[in-house]
């Protein structure tokens, strides 16, 4: 069965400083795809970064980058010089290519940026 | 192009009562999910519709059921509400299509109190 484990339940970085958010998996599936979000204390999951399993490279978006690491089955996500508005709590989630549009999520992280 | 919208947005309902939760995807996109989201459980996936179809289903009672209608609005119903229910709601719309990217655009969900 599909799982996805964030074992950081809290983070505090200083503003400026880059920050790693782990993210580890499992699955059977030889084609799946790693998604991180972001949730403001508004409520709403905002998508950052998605990595699929057969891309050769780790995926950015602007501050954001996936360090993916399929052997070991880690999708950590990077934010490169942190701000104010990165704190929130931050999901990893996982769909299986045969799983139709079902998401897996992890427990989640909660960063706090301090100034 | 507007987003996922929710409504309501609040919800409190008493204990043995009925709720119905609306979700209005983005225009084009034909698959609507939706997730449960609780402290304790942390995000749970309910189930997803395309094309008026349940696809997919999560390990949830009997009393959690959906539906969607030929404009892919969905709607979502729970049954003999209890205390545990009491949850954030969120809902996610994709054009569905298979593989395991699709990116899901969740709207800012269903703030339901059961008393």
């Amino acid at each position: 069965a599909q799982k996805i484990t964030q074992t950081q339940p809290g983070m505090f970085v200083q503003e400026k400083e880059a920050v790693t958010l782990d993210c580890t998996y499992d699955t059977s599936d030889p084609s799946y795809g790693l998604f991180w979000y972001k949730q403001p204390s508004s409520g709403e999951m905002i998508f950052l970064i998605y990595q699929g399993s057969y891309d050769q490279q780790n995926a950015t978006e602007g501050r954001y980058s996936l360090n993916f690491q399929k052997a070991r089955k880690s999708a950590n996500l990077v934010i490169s010089a942190s701000q104010l508005g990165d704190s929130a709590m931050y999901f990893c989630a996982m769909r299986e290519a045969r799983g139709a549009q079902k998401l897996v999520f992890g427990q989640g992280t909660r960063l706090t940026i301090n100034p | 192009k507007a987003g996922v919208t929710q409504t309501p947005r609040y919800l409190i309902k008493t204990r043995g009562q009925q709720v119905t939760l609306s979700c209005s995807p983005i225009s084009g996109h034909r698959s609507v999910s939706w997730y449960q989201q609780t402290p304790g459980q942390g995000l749970q996936f309910l189930f997803e519709y395309f094309s008026e179809t349940q696809r997919n289903k999560g390990n949830f009672p009997g009393r959690f059921s959906g539906r969607q209608f030929s404009n892919s609005r969905s709607e979502m119903n729970v049954s003999t509400l209890e205390l545990g229910d009491s949850a954030l709601y969120l809902c996610a719309s994709s054009l569905g299509g298979g593989g395991s990217y699709n990116e899901q655009f969740f709207g800012p969900g269903t703030r339901l109190t059961v008393l």
